[in-house]
């Protein structure tokens, strides 16, 4: 699976739009680009997920360019709850295929 | 919909006892996955099921079995709990393997083992 690296922190202030950028230089021709956000002692919460272009639902968007080898999640107007760490993984599929989360880019949102 | 419940949140066992983790799913979701998480680690498959009746090892089976009876519930079973199992367990399922459906995940049982 392809190698995602990603920033380990970023701060924000309420208000402001948030882009996490993500490197995924291996990724392969059937790779989805999967996002997920955790917060302490809960489990990985499914955000978004693209293969090309770009994506956008209620809660963020997803900008992939056409050579797929980064992507940028695009949070708008954070909020002190979207206080989190946050995962950008390269999904394969397959039965079997175990999802691997790296160390994720911790967001930190202040007032 | 209440999505994947996982329980019990939080439980200590004493070296040697047994115990079952409980996972359950609402979303009709064929696939189901065990996981777990040590401190400052990624995520480690244990077993995983394509439906009901069918299960697989993972990377890290050995010390734990499953069942999938039904489409909704998926236990993890730890037969003889020791130490190195103290972890955090991650419950997950989708509706196909297929890499445009993203697993979604409970929030965890916290396990420790003394």
């Amino acid at each position: 699976l392809a190698k995602t690296t990603q920033p380990i922190s970023m701060d924000s202030y309420e208000g402001q739009e948030v882009n996490i950028t993500c490197s995924h230089n291996n990724i392969a021709t059937n790779d989805y680009i999967t996002w997920y956000q955790q917060f302490p002692s809960q489990g990985p919460r499914f955000i978004i997920q693209g293969y090309k272009t770009k994506v956008t639902n209620e809660v963020a968007s997803l900008f992939i360019p056409a050579d797929r080898k980064s992507s940028t999640l695009s949070l708008p107007r954070v909020s002190l709850s979207d206080t989190a760490v946050y995962y950008c993984l390269v999904d394969r599929g397959g039965a079997g295929t175990a999802l691997i989360f790296g160390k994720g880019t911790t967001l930190s949102v202040s007032s | 919909n209440a999505g994947v419940t996982q329980t019990p949140k939080f439980r200590i066992l004493k070296i040697g006892q047994s115990m079952t983790l409980q996972c359950t799913q609402d979303m009709n979701h064929n696939y189901m996955y065990w996981y777990r998480q040590d401190p400052g680690m990624g995520l480690k498959l244990i077993y995983y099921s394509v439906g009901a009746g069918i299960t697989d090892k993972g990377e890290v089976p050995n010390g734990y079995n499953v069942s999938r009876s039904t489409t909704e519930d998926f236990p993890l079973r730890l037969e003889l709990a020791a130490p190195s199992q103290t972890s955090v367990y991650f419950c997950a399922s989708s509706y196909s393997g297929e890499a445009n459906q993203p697993q979604h995940f409970g929030d965890g049982t916290r396990l420790s083992i003394l």
